[in-house]
């Protein structure tokens, strides 16, 4: 079945360093999407990439879409303690429902 | 966006019992939703797709006789986990997509299942 791998699955940063998530697909997708969940929470859109290639930023946060619709990456300038959470990519399948395959998680702890 | 609500919030029961989880499309028709179900410190999986008015179609290895997914209307959908044993305690998590491929997907706050 499709995969979604995420890595690295946990990162811990002292507040000001910068944190990148990485996330690949076993198959192309038609989208892409980045969600941040907090212990105890629901999963929260950040934001959705349609486009190969295509690189999107919400102030301290980077996101990027490949060429080849397989991979993304998320990246946080200098982050603050209240960038803690975990972080998912979810990739839109080429399929059926188009559904939606959420990714491993990255967890990312920030100390002050 | 779009606002989903779940109920109940959180539910203990005991094992055996019946537990019915309510996912309702409050401002849009939803003609498609997704169950989710996470296990703590992991990702979402996907169980089951369901369309409006038609049979939800299963993930492998989802026991479509143990969690009933009933999607009567644009705005309701439900999962009834049948026969609730300790191992489906989860957080059980419905999503709704709308007529576009390139509509986001909004999830709803979630259902904390504790089977005793």
């Amino acid at each position: 079945g499709q995969q979604v791998m995420q890595i690295p699955q946990y990162q811990h940063v002292q507040e000001g360093e910068d944190f990148t998530t990485y996330c690949n697909s076993s198959t192309t997708l038609s989208n892409i999407q980045w969600y941040k969940q907090r212990p105890g929470g629901h999963p929260v859109f950040l934001i959705q990439l349609v486009k190969s290639g295509e690189v999107k930023k919400q102030k301290r946060l980077t996101f990027q879409f490949g060429e080849a619709k397989k991979n993304s990456s998320l990246h946080i300038t200098a982050t603050q303690t209240t960038d803690v959470g975990t972080y998912f990519c979810a990739g839109r399948m080429n399929t059926g429902f188009q559904k939606l395959v959420f990714g491993t998680g990255t967890r990312l702890l920030v100390s002050p | 966006g779009a606002v989903v609500s779940q109920h109940p919030s959180r539910v203990i029961c005991k094992s055996g019992t019946s537990v019915k989880i309510e996912c309702r499309s409050l401002d849009f028709q939803a003609t498609t939703m997704f169950w989710y179900r996470q296990f703590p410190k992991q990702s979402l999986m996907l169980m089951a797709t369901s369309n409006e008015g038609s049979k939800a179609t299963y993930e492998q290895g989802v026991e479509k006789d143990k969690f009933l997914i009933n999607h009567a209307s644009l705005t309701l959908s439900t999962l009834t986990v049948t026969s609730a044993h300790p191992e489906d305690s989860s957080f059980y998590i419905c999503s709704t997509l709308g007529l576009s491929v390139s509509d986001t997907q909004y999830f709803g706050p979630g259902t904390r299942l504790t089977v005793l």
